[in-house]
């Protein structure tokens, strides 16, 4: 067990859809990671925040928004979802978000677009 | 772009073998190498942070090696258990932070 929580362990929804995902850090971290490992890909960098702040942004959609609150939990935002969106999405945090900082993962959040 | 290759794709190993695998980079704009061991169902688990050329870093059985200059890391395994099936993923950190993952490496390790 990591310390990174995830919810909901699955979800199940339909094209066009909204949903949101949400990541408590480890006790400690001030920097939440956001991936995305869909079934023909390898484990993609979408987005980080560090304190509140955006830090770094990878592979993201428009259509996907994520924000991290005072209390350092996190929300990745899937709008207008579509059948390719369906993928495992991860969160990991970090302690200061830093370049060589040990990343530790949650379980995921498998998405099931149908 | 950033691409990182890890090769090979796959392998299978006897118990007691040792093995290794490659991650290979792109050797200018680098900050880290990260390495991560992932078993089926669950999620990546952090083995190593490299920053410095020649680093070698140790874990039990499993070590690793970093060469910045010719862009390459190279993850050992003394003696492979049957607990030691994974993938096995490099991720690199590049000037602008993102983390640029590998394809991995899928080790079986038959008893």
């Amino acid at each position: 067990d990591s310390g990174v929580t995830q919810t909901p362990k699955h979800l199940i929804t339909a094209t066009g859809q909204r949903v949101t995902l949400r990541c408590s850090p480890r006790s400690g971290d001030l920097s939440v990671y956001w991936y995305q490992q869909s079934l023909d890909q390898g484990l993609q960098f979408l987005i980080q925040y560090y304190n509140g702040e955006e830090r770094a942004k990878g592979n993201i959609l428009e259509r996907f928004s994520a924000q991290q609150f005072p209390d350092l939990h996190s929300e990745l935002n899937l709008s207008s979802l579509e059948l390719g969106d369906s993928a495992l999405y991860f969160c990991a945090s970090s302690v200061d978000g830093g370049s060589s900082d040990t990343q530790y993962f949650g379980p995921g959040t498998r998405l099931t677009v149908l | 772009i950033l691409n990182v290759e890890q090769s090979p794709q796959s392998l299978h190993v006897q118990e007691g073998d040792s093995t290794n695998f490659t991650c290979s980079f792109p050797s200018s704009n680098f900050y880290a190498l990260h390495w991560y061991r992932w078993e089926t169902a669950k999620s990546p688990e952090a083995l190593f942070v490299m920053t410095l050329n020649g680093d070698e870093k140790k874990k039990g059985r499993i070590s690793a090696t970093l060469n910045t200059k010719e862009g390459y890391s190279y993850l050992y395994i003394k003696g492979s258990q049957p607990e030691d099936s994974a993938t096995y993923l490099c991720a690199l950190t590049s000037g602008t932070y993102k983390y640029i993952f590998g394809t991995g490496t899928r080790l079986k390790v038959l008893a």
